[in-house]
């Protein structure tokens, strides 16, 4: 079945740090993909999603390209901000197949000061 | 209201006991999804309605967990005799329309639920 997988966490680092949180995906089909930030206490919400390959999805200094080669939809900021600590999530649905959502295990991000 | 509700937000059940979590979504969303997070994992399906059909319930972990959306609006998850192994965050989420890829998926803020 369709599955993705998302680097280990937790990942910590310093403000303005680059920041790379890899996420890959296995799909019988072509599927769209997200990325879902929950922050403390709050629920998900969708910070980026792809449908098609090639696609970037942005958003808050945030941005993902849907690589159909690799099947992977990595996540990346050029300058992280202590209030980009959260818990992300990539997920993917796949529209010829069962409607819902797909997530990887999450990846832990705390920024420093 | 603006977002996807859900009550309570935390409840603490007796093993055996039965509980009942309710889901507001977004007024006018068709589509209603449950998904289960336990500690330290990502979201796990649970089951999905379109309006009041219940089209997908393949991830209804056993026959103690029912859901229902009787008029189409707000859903009601049902766990029967709770055991430990239920204690999780129960997340309720709602979009626009059926179409799969097209439209974002809102998702409420969860009910805690420990089994104690």
């Amino acid at each position: 079945g369709d599955s993705v997988t998302q680097m280990e966490g937790p990942v910590t680092l310093s403000e303005e740090a680059f920041l790379t949180i890899n996420c890959t995906y296995t799909a019988t089909g072509y599927p769209s993909l997200f990325w879902y930030v929950q922050y403390p206490g709050e629920g998900l919400q969708l910070l980026l999603k792809a449908t098609k390959a090639d696609d970037k999805g942005s958003n808050k200094g945030f941005e993902a390209t849907y690589r159909k080669e690799t099947t992977s939809f990595h996540l990346e900021k050029g300058s992280v901000q202590v209030s980009d600590s959260a818990v992300y999530f990539c997920a993917l649905i796949d529209p010829q197949g069962a409607q819902k959502l797909v997530f990887g295990q999450g990846t832990r991000l705390t920024i420093n000061p | 209201g603006a977002g996807v509700s859900q009550s309570p937000r935390y409840k603490v059940a007796k093993r055996g006991q039965d509980v009942a979590l309710r889901c507001d979504p977004i007024s006018g969303h068709v589509s209603l999804f449950w998904y289960q997070q336990a500690l330290g994992q990502g979201p796990e399906f649970l089951t999905y309605f379109q309006n009041e059909a219940q089209l997908d319930k393949s991830g209804l972990p056993s026959d103690r967990f029912f859901a229902e959306r009787p008029e189409g609006s707000v859903s009601t998850l049902k766990i029967q005799r709770t055991q430990q192994e239920d204690s999780a965050v129960y997340l309720c989420a709602s979009s626009f329309s059926d179409r799969r890829s097209g439209n974002t998926i809102y998702f409420g803020e969860g009910s805690w639920l420990t089994v104690v």
